[in-house]
């Protein structure tokens, strides 16, 4: 099965609001997680990660939860702006092994 | 400039045909990685190398095979190619193959479609 679940296909926000994003997973062994951005016909550019050891991490307007308990990570994007529409993927990932899990992604609407 | 060049852009290709997919990275990075992202299917981990040394392969089929002839070169060998390998491919690099600088640097992707 799917190791890393988006479970919203889509959100749309308000100019100024804030841009909550989920992410579930489901291997314990992960200890790294990510959110990448994602325009149309581009590649992911890394956003912001967190290692298991906190969880919680601020940059700017960013801000990652970690949830080890549940296994769910979130992506919390506040005063959000036009420029922050697109296609948002999550990924974590076992230190042991280098290998990161996608989940299937969450196309962030940010309306003026 | 861009820092990792993947060429060529797009590319089509018939049924049972051969291709190379080119991986190039300028980023002085010691890992390197291949994704594939088919319709409507998450991005998915192929191959990992770390100075030129497979280091995990999460591909079932052996007609993929990665090809390494510098540190900062990774291409991908696809043969007898099927329409279900039509997907972007992407070319991925880290510093280092452990977590203490885990952040993957992504090229701009192949799009192959085989008919």
């Amino acid at each position: 099965g799917q190791q890393v679940k988006q479970s919203s296909p889509s959100l749309t926000v308000q100019e100024g609001g804030i841009s909550i994003l989920n992410c579930d997973y489901e291997n314990d062994m992960f200890d790294y997680f990510a959110w990448y951005k994602k325009y149309p016909d581009n590649s992911p550019t890394l956003l912001i990660s967190v290692r298991s050891n906190v969880d919680k991490r601020e940059d700017g307007r960013l801000t990652v939860f970690l949830n080890k308990s549940g296994k769910h990570f979130s992506l919390h994007i506040t005063a959000s702006q036009p420029e922050d529409t697109a296609v948002y993927l999550c990924a974590a990932g076992d230190a042991n092994y280098n290998v990161l899990y996608f989940g299937s992604g969450t196309k962030l609407t940010v309306e003026p | 400039d861009p820092k990792i060049i993947q060429k060529p852009k797009y590319l089509v290709a018939v049924t049972g045909s051969e291709k190379i997919l080119i991986c190039e990275q300028y980023l002085g990075h010691n890992a390197m990685y291949w994704y594939r992202q088919s319709a409507k299917k998450p991005l998915e981990f192929m191959f990992s190398y770390s100075y030129q040394k497979l280091m995990d392969n999460q591909t079932a089929s052996s007609r993929f095979q990665p090809q390494s002839s510098k540190k900062n070169h990774l291409d991908l060998q696809i043969t007898a190619l099927k329409p279900d390998d039509s997907a972007t491919y992407f070319c991925a690099s880290s510093q280092d193959w452990d977590w203490g600088d885990a952040e993957q640097f992504f090229g701009p992707g192949t799009r192959l479609t085989v008919l």
